[in-house]
């Protein structure tokens, strides 16, 4: 089955750096790649999403970037602020209809 | 509120004891899926519903488990003869059949096994 892996665990950053959180996933037949923050005790909530046709989405301080080839795609967020601060999980969406989830990245962001 | 609802919001139950979970998904929302989630991990898919048929099921979900969307809109999750190792979160999500398209979450439910 799928397999998605997350990097790295937990990530501490200074207020204003940039952050990035990488995923790999196996099956090449994925086609839709979704980010989603979690605050603690809350749901998580889509944040961006990215298309396989597609290499590079932005919005605001937050891009995805998408590699097929060597099937992984990145999380970018630019000029982090404290409400940055939450667990950010990837996700795959696989061809069997079922999103798929990485074990999580824990951002810390340093005021 | 027009969000995917989620109830009870905590659930405690002594080892042993049944537990029903109901999950009310966005309306339009032909998919629902129910998740578990552990403390520092990322939500783990256990089934998903299509309407009213169930598609697919995890091989975590042992024969303890059950899942019914019986008109296609909410759906139950039942856990009989509940286990410690049953305490999580149970979350569900909805969204629509056209397209890869955002499963929204609901709040979840937290089950805690004595």
């Amino acid at each position: 089955g799928e397999n998605v892996e997350q990097h790295p665990s937990t990530l501490s950053v200074q207020e204003g750096d940039s952050a990035v959180i990488k995923c790999t996933y196996s099956d090449s037949a994925s086609n839709y790649f979704p980010w989603y923050k979690q605050e603690l005790g809350k749901r998580p909530q889509l944040i961006i999403d990215i298309r396989s046709n597609v290499g590079e989405k932005k919005d605001q301080r937050i891009a995805v970037t998408l590699n097929k080839t060597a099937k992984h795609f990145s999380l970018h967020i630019t000029e982090t602020q404290p409400e940055d601060s939450a667990v950010y999980f990837c996700a795959v969406y696989t061809g069997g209809f079922k999103t798929i989830f990485g074990a999580g990245t824990r951002l810390f962001v340093k005021a | 509120d027009t969000g995917v609802s989620q109830n009870p919001r905590h659930k405690i139950t002594k080892r042993g004891q049944n537990v029903t979970f109901r999950c009310d998904p966005i309306s339009e929302h032909n998919r629902l899926y129910w998740y578990r989630q552990t403390l520092g991990q990322g939500p783990e898919f256990l089934t998903y519903f299509q309407n009213e048929a169930q598609l697919e099921k995890s091989r975590l979900l042992s024969d303890r488990f059950s899942a019914e969307r019986p008109k296609g809109s909410f759906s139950t999750l039942e856990i009989q003869r509940t286990e410690q190792g049953d305490s999580a979160m149970y979350l569900c999500a909805s969204s629509l059949v056209q397209g890869n398209t955002e499963a929204f979450f609901g709040q979840g439910t937290r089950l805690t096994v004595v």
